[in-house]
């Protein structure tokens, strides 16, 4: 159960795209369509944006999107604003298990 | 509107014990799988227990295993995890979070700090 690998931060600027990368193995994210991507805000609880790779549950905005390819998920941000600015967490299931990712700060400059 | 309440949080001395709940409404609580996550103080997210519907499946992750046991009563609406061997590192914000699948957790409570330490 080690974690995936996130980059530490991420940037870009208002309206721009973003994209975080989200590396695990072929017993979790390689292995499954089955990752999904949380946001969460200092002092609050996650919020589930993406899962099963690229689901979006209602009320998500379509600017955020989910892929896969090989062993690494991604998650793109589009039309970037300043309330997206926070950290987002990528999981994946692993066989009776989940992992996490380590986190990636994104900063709208 | 679903709401999720911790409760049981606190201070507790290593190999010590602990039992946190979480009250859940404004949905069928037998209809959802259940997990609890956890968050060590400016860390990131890590899984800690999932629950199936009808208790037949429960899972743990590897740093718990053992040590903690999962448990719902549907006919209260509420989820419990007894925490036993309570290490120092067992330190953390734990959330109680209703699940979509078990990879995906759709909605969150506020969290319960607990914090283990002599």
């Amino acid at each position: 159960q080690s974690a995936l690998t996130q980059p530490r931060s991420v940037s870009g600027s208002p309206g721009q795209s973003v994209t975080i990368s989200c590396t695990g193995t072929s017993s979790d994210v390689g292995g499954y369509n089955y990752v999904s991507w949380y946001q969460q805000h200092p002092g609050k609880a996650p919020k589930l944006m993406i899962y099963d790779v690229s689901q979006r549950p209602s009320g998500v905005p379509d600017r955020f999107s989910g892929s896969k390819s090989g062993n690494t998920a991604s998650l793109t941000i589009s039309g970037l604003q300043s309330e997206d600015e926070t950290d987002y967490y990528c999981c994946s299931y692993a066989g009776s298990s989940v992992v996490f990712g380590g986190g990636t700060k994104l900063t709208v400059l | 509107q679903v709401q999720l309440v911790e409760s049981g949080g606190g201070l507790v001395k290593p190999g010590g014990s602990l039992r946190l709940s979480c009250a859940a409404s404004g949905f069928t609580f037998s209809d959802y799988y259940m997990s609890w996550i956890r968050q060590a103080p400016g860390k990131g997210l890590e899984w800690v227990s999932y629950i199936s519907s009808n208790v037949n499946t429960v899972y743990y992750a590897d740093s718990v295993k053992g040590r903690f046991t999962i448990s719902r009563d549907n006919a209260k609406n509420s989820l419990y995890l007894q925490m036993n061997s309570l290490r120092v590192e067992d330190t953390a914000v734990y959330y109680c979070a209703r699940d979509l699948k078990l990879w995906a957790s759709d909605f969150w409570g506020q969290g319960t700090l607990v914090t283990v330490s002599s």
